[in-house]
């Protein structure tokens, strides 16, 4: 079976950082990615972990514990820009099929 | 590099009629998918090509969508008929086979049915 959970809602301030968590349960998982959606845009891929631990680009990084079947996404100095919906992405066996969950949805206020 | 192409961007339709959507992925990516979203949730796959076979259509409801990607590049989706129920954003998304983690996705088309 598969399950999947994200806060709904977070919100913060600019400057500051923020981590979205994600929980998962998916048969045969593989790796994890993660999506950024502005609202009326396309998801844009931000990163994907297939090993345990901490993976950095830029402002953004991400984390996977394949034990503890959890990762989250950190946004440092956090900008206005950042306002959008992050999708967590567990992908199910090697080259097959992501399943998006349901997003958080990040406000970033002044 | 030009990006994943989709078209309309916008469908405004009645219910029972037919709608489709059309897709142009990025050169070189082998992989193909079509997802559903509604608002306020995340895209939901309906179908996921490897060049032109479909290698999962099994969320996809076979009663009235149907899709095809002759050829092995561009791909059409259609509904017919179509439902209230399916006014969503109709997204395309593509990869290349050795990075599929990473995922190039469309404008979307959005369907608003009446």
């Amino acid at each position: 079976g598969q399950s999947l959970e994200q806060p709904s809602e977070v919100t913060a301030v600019e400057g500051a950082i923020v981590q979205i968590n994600c929980t998962y349960q998916t048969s045969g998982f593989y790796g994890l990615s993660w999506y950024q959606q502005h609202d009326g845009g396309a998801p844009t891929f931000l990163s994907y972990n297939a090993l345990d631990g901490l993976e950095e680009t830029g402002r953004f990084s991400s984390f996977l514990s394949r034990s503890d079947s959890y990762g989250y996404l950190l946004l440092q100095e956090l900008q206005m820009k950042d306002s959008a919906s992050y999708f967590c992405a567990p992908e199910r066996n090697y080259g097959q099929n992501f399943v998006f969950g349901p997003g958080t949805r990040l406000s970033v206020l002044p | 590099e030009a990006g994943v192409v989709q078209s309309p961007r916008y469908k405004i339709i009645e219910k029972k009629q037919p709608v489709a959507f059309w897709c142009n992925p990025i050169s070189g990516h082998n992989t193909l998918y079509w997802y559903r979203q509604n608002l306020g949730q995340g895209p939901e796959l309906l179908i996921r090509y490897e060049n032109e076979e479909a290698v999962d259509d099994s969320q996809l409801p076979k009663d009235r969508f149907s899709a095809e990607r002759l050829k092995g590049v561009d791909s059409t989706l259609k509904i017919q008929p179509a439902e209230l129920g399916d006014s969503a954003v109709y997204l395309c998304a593509s990869s290349t086979r050795t990075a599929e983690e990473t995922q190039y996705f469309g404008p979307g088309t959005r369907l608003l049915v009446l």
